[in-house]
């Protein structure tokens, strides 16, 4: 199946350990994004790759860390991890930057900090 | 700053019409975008409009006024499975999505 796969589904984990998502797409397309939904529903980008290239990288915390080690998989690593950063993380990708290139989501990784 | 505003929530009735209402500021434009997110998964493609006018595709339409800074989404013919969050997303002047925080509609039978 062509599709953006990300892994764990779930993740729960205590304050302070370190984790990490990964995340790939067999779709051809040249640009990764990671965002985060809160409980509030918003969606945030925190990152967006081109081609291995970082190219947004929004107000987030430097314990949050992009890989992406060609333009198929972007992994996002996660330090000393904090109950704020409880939420929905979504990889996804398209095939361009520009107008009129729709996100293809990820199902999602449920992060759960206690 | 850049802002999308639309309904929280929603009802309607099955077989009914409904439309869906996002105003926009933002800088600059280069398109906009409806997305449906049932609860508990990811955010799927409906429709992207840049000019302004109405885009048909089956018992969805989306309508753009970019002057008015204003689109709808409207669904025709509606089903339980249409009961789903509905983002939309504006593209600014630097192709970055700026997104609305999701009208979540419920369809009663």
């Amino acid at each position: 199946d062509t599709a953006v796969s990300q892994t764990p589904k779930y993740l729960v984990t205590q304050m302070g350990n370190d984790k990490s998502i990964k995340c790939e797409q067999n779709l051809g397309h040249d640009t990764m994004y990671w965002y985060k939904q809160d409980s509030k529903k918003f969606l945030k980008i925190m990152f967006s790759y081109n081609n291995k290239e970082l190219i947004i990288n929004e107000t987030v915390p430097n314990r949050f860390s992009p890989k992406s080690p060609d333009k198929a998989h972007l992994n996002l690593h996660i330090n000393s991890l904090e109950l704020g950063d409880s939420a929905v993380y979504f990889c996804a990708s398209s095939q361009g930057q520009g107008e009129g290139s729709p996100l293809h989501f990820g199902n999602g990784t449920r992060l759960t900090v206690t | 700053g850049q802002n999308i505003d639309q309904p929280t929530e929603m009802t309607a009735t099955e077989g009914a019409i409904v439309q869906i209402n996002c105003t926009y500021q933002t800088s600059g434009f280069n398109g906009l975008f409806w997305y449906q997110q049932h609860a508990g998964e990811a955010p799927t493609f409906l429709s992207y409009n840049v000019l302004d006018g109405l885009e048909e595709k089956g018992r969805f339409s989306s309508f753009l006024s970019r002057s008015k800074g204003y689109s709808y989404l409207l669904l025709k013919e509606l089903q339980m499975k249409d009961s789903a969050s509905y983002l939309c997303a504006v593209m600014d002047s630097n192709y970055q999505l700026i997104w609305g925080a999701g009208t979540k509609l419920i369809i009663k039978p």
